[in-house]
């Protein structure tokens, strides 16, 4: 298995508060995104980077930010929290850009916002 | 982007191989054809990709119809582990990062 993880697996917070969720891989790998997962709407792309403070927005990044200082690290934050970002978040990280890439995708983590 | 299109359930014995097919038929000369699946409560996982030629690798094969309109995802000898949701997704050369997936294929293997 690819060596990515993500912390922390599940959150609670409240609407309002701002929540950092961490992306972290041994593999070396340029690409790293962020992903969200809702019922009825599959996977959609938030914010995605191609080198160490290289990043672009996907489709859904409104409310979102990201950093990466690190090539091993890949930091989605969303600035206050609302219920709308209550979601699975899955982070990935690739060797290789589109279209010959494959992405290897963390466990995810449960965000719940009250 | 080209779209896909999938069958929204299969069904399958163990032990049978089963064949996944996907649709589409706007596909341009310099589309990738990719295939990821999801398990249960996991992250989705890296099956299989091609772009002309049929691929093989440990986890299934691609069989890629000549007129590339189609695609056909080939699990040889279904385990219960691989009941899954399984997505066809195109990727294009100078196109957009992203990974489209789309309602996708829910695999049911029967023990």
């Amino acid at each position: 298995d690819a060596g990515i993880t993500q912390s922390p697996r599940h959150k609670v917070t409240e609407t309002g508060t701002p929540v950092t969720l961490r992306c972290h891989q041994t593999e070396n790998h340029r690409y790293m995104y962020w992903y969200r997962q809702d019922p009825g709407h599959g996977l959609r792309l938030i914010h995605y980077s191609y080198g160490v403070k290289d990043t672009d927005k996907g489709e859904v990044s409104d409310g979102y930010s990201v950093s990466r200082s690190k090539t091993e690290d890949f930091l989605l934050t969303l600035e206050s929290a609302t219920s709308s970002q209550t979601s699975v978040y899955f982070c990935a990280i690739s060797s290789q850009g589109a279209p010959t890439n494959e992405q290897f995708f963390g466990p995810g983590t449960r965000l719940t916002v009250l | 982007d080209a779209k896909t299109t999938q069958p929204n359930s299969m069904e399958s014995n163990e032990e049978e191989p089963v064949h996944l097919p996907c649709n589409h038929s706007t596909i341009s000369g310099t589309d990738y054809i990719h295939w990821y699946r999801q398990l249960p409560s996991q992250g989705p996982e890296y099956v299989i990709h091609g772009l002309t030629s049929n691929v093989n690798n440990r986890m299934a094969s691609l069989a890629i119809a000549e007129d590339r309109k189609s695609s056909t995802l080939i699990l040889h000898r279904a385990t219960l582990r691989d009941a899954a949701v399984y997505y066809c997704i195109l990727l294009t050369q100078g196109g957009s990062e992203k990974l489209v997936f789309g309602k996708g294929t829910k695999l049911t293997v029967n023990p």
